[in-house]
């Protein structure tokens, strides 16, 4: 069966620290992978997005770095969190469902402290 | 301006109403996504469509791609239905990426 895996559930971390988060997929090979954050009180915003391994396109400047070390494993990072990384980060991809099309993660709440 | 936008963004209904949310967006699409985010954060995918009419147990969504809005709508609602729907619009192409809207926060009340 297709399925996605995310972790962590909850994080907080301090200011400064580095981040990883990881995802990844089962049940297919060479999916379009995504990462998207919802801010407090906003809509959720795409901020990375993958075709394949190694090939990241970034929609937003950021403080965010993301990373695909294998087809179904894709990774978001940072060096040195900042307050404003606070939020709450869905990985997600695009199934051949035509009934659904997205799956997403469990998601991942972040708290810079 | 937000692209996608819903309405009302927040709903409180008294358990066994029907229920209407409603998505406007902005620009053409491929697919319109009906989802669904439960208090703990995860996202729950409820509909993709692209025309007409989708049921799944008690939630139906419409879409008019003429007049670019969408509709969920949940008949005989029940309090485990609380959440929050968002709908999103999905353009095909290189990204394949959904723009989101702000989401609908229903409540409803036994």
């Amino acid at each position: 069966s297709q399925t996605i895996h995310q972790w962590p559930a909850t994080l907080v971390q301090p200011v400064g620290s580095p981040l990883s988060l990881e995802c990844t997929v089962e049940g297919t090979s060479n999916p379009n992978l995504y990462w998207y954050r919802q801010a407090a009180g906003r809509g959720l915003q795409l901020l990375f997005y993958s075709v394949g391994i190694g090939q990241i396109s970034s929609e937003v400047p950021q403080n965010l770095s993301a990373s695909r070390p294998q087809d179904r494993q894709f990774i978001l990072s940072s060096k040195k969190l900042l307050l404003s990384d606070s939020g709450f980060y869905l990985c997600a991809w695009i199934t051949d469902n035509p009934n659904y099309g997205y799956t997403f993660g469990s998601g991942t709440r972040l708290t810079v402290v | 301006k937000n692209e996608v936008e819903q309405s009302p963004q927040n709903l409180t209904a008294q358990e066994g109403e029907f229920i209407t949310i409603n998505c406007s967006y902005s620009v053409g699409i491929s697919a319109l996504h009906w989802l669904q985010q439960h208090p703990g954060g995860g996202i729950v995918s409820l509909f993709m469509l692209s025309s007409g009419k989708k049921k799944h147990g008690r939630l139906i969504a419409t879409i008019n791609i003429q007049e670019k809005h969408s509709s969920l709508h949940i008949t005989a609602s029940h309090p485990r239905d609380s959440a929050v729907y968002i709908c999103a619009r999905h353009l095909s192409g290189a990204t394949n990426k959904l723009i989101f809207g702000t989401g609908t926060l229903l409540a409803v009340q036994p």
